[in-house]
């Protein structure tokens, strides 16, 4: 298997639930990232994780916990979701975090729907 | 702050030429990327673009005036797989704008 992995495609949950996504990247990459697309906005930057330093998006609510116990796996872990939540997430991974060029490869997404 | 507009839908003829600009504002630059996403998929990587002047990619080519704050992603003989959402992305990928949706007629 190769690139990045997103599971599950789709999830649907409720607002007292607890779900977590996962992503896995095969191409030995040391940058992994977490995205959220909503329909007709910018991809919003969520996580980053680079040689086990992580970067957040001090917006990002607190009922979203990230987790990458590796370089090449990483967990997105919900709890207590609001319907605004809902969107399509995406994993990405790329080479470094401070090489300039350095691009993303994204997995497919979770489109995930909070009711 | 950092922001990039877009603009939001474009239409153009299949074997035509199509521009899609993107400008912004941002206090430091550091490099702006162009990617493509079909309806349904994940984004993939097109072009970067760091310092001034057109890098080209086959059918696909990328400008950057970083005076102006202007980028344009120019896309030659379309196709009708390209019809997609073309994004523009500064400084590491941490600002993103909301895409062009890019529609090709035959």
């Amino acid at each position: 298997e190769t690139g990045v992995t997103q599971t599950p495609r789709h999830l649907v949950m409720g607002m007292t639930n607890k779900k977590s996504l996962k992503c896995e990247q095969h191409l030995g990459h040391n940058a992994m990232y977490w995205y959220k697309q909503s329909a007709k906005k910018p991809l919003e930057l969520m996580f980053v994780y680079s040689l086990e330093e992580r970067v957040e998006n001090n917006s990002v609510p607190s009922r979203f916990s990230p987790e990458c116990p590796n370089s090449s796996h990483l967990f997105l872990h919900l709890h207590t979701l609001q319907p605004e939540d809902s969107a399509l997430y995406l994993c990405a991974s790329s080479q470094d975090r401070v090489s300039y060029n350095s691009p993303l490869h994204f997995g497919n997404g979770t489109r995930l729907t909070v009711t | 702050g950092q922001n990039i507009d877009q603009p939001t839908e474009m239409t153009a003829t299949e074997g035509a030429i199509v521009q899609i600009n993107c400008t912004y504002q941002t206090s430091g630059f550091n490099g702006l990327f162009w990617y493509q996403q079909h309806a349904g998929e994940a984004p993939t990587f097109l072009s970067y673009n760091v310092l001034d002047g057109l890098e080209e990619k086959g059918r696909f080519s990328s400008f950057l005036s970083r005076s102006k704050g202007y980028s344009y992603l120019l896309l030659k003989e379309l196709q009708m797989k390209d019809s997609a959402s073309y994004l523009c992305a500064l400084n590491y990928q941490l600002i993103w704008g909301a895409g062009t949706k890019l529609i090709i007629k035959p």
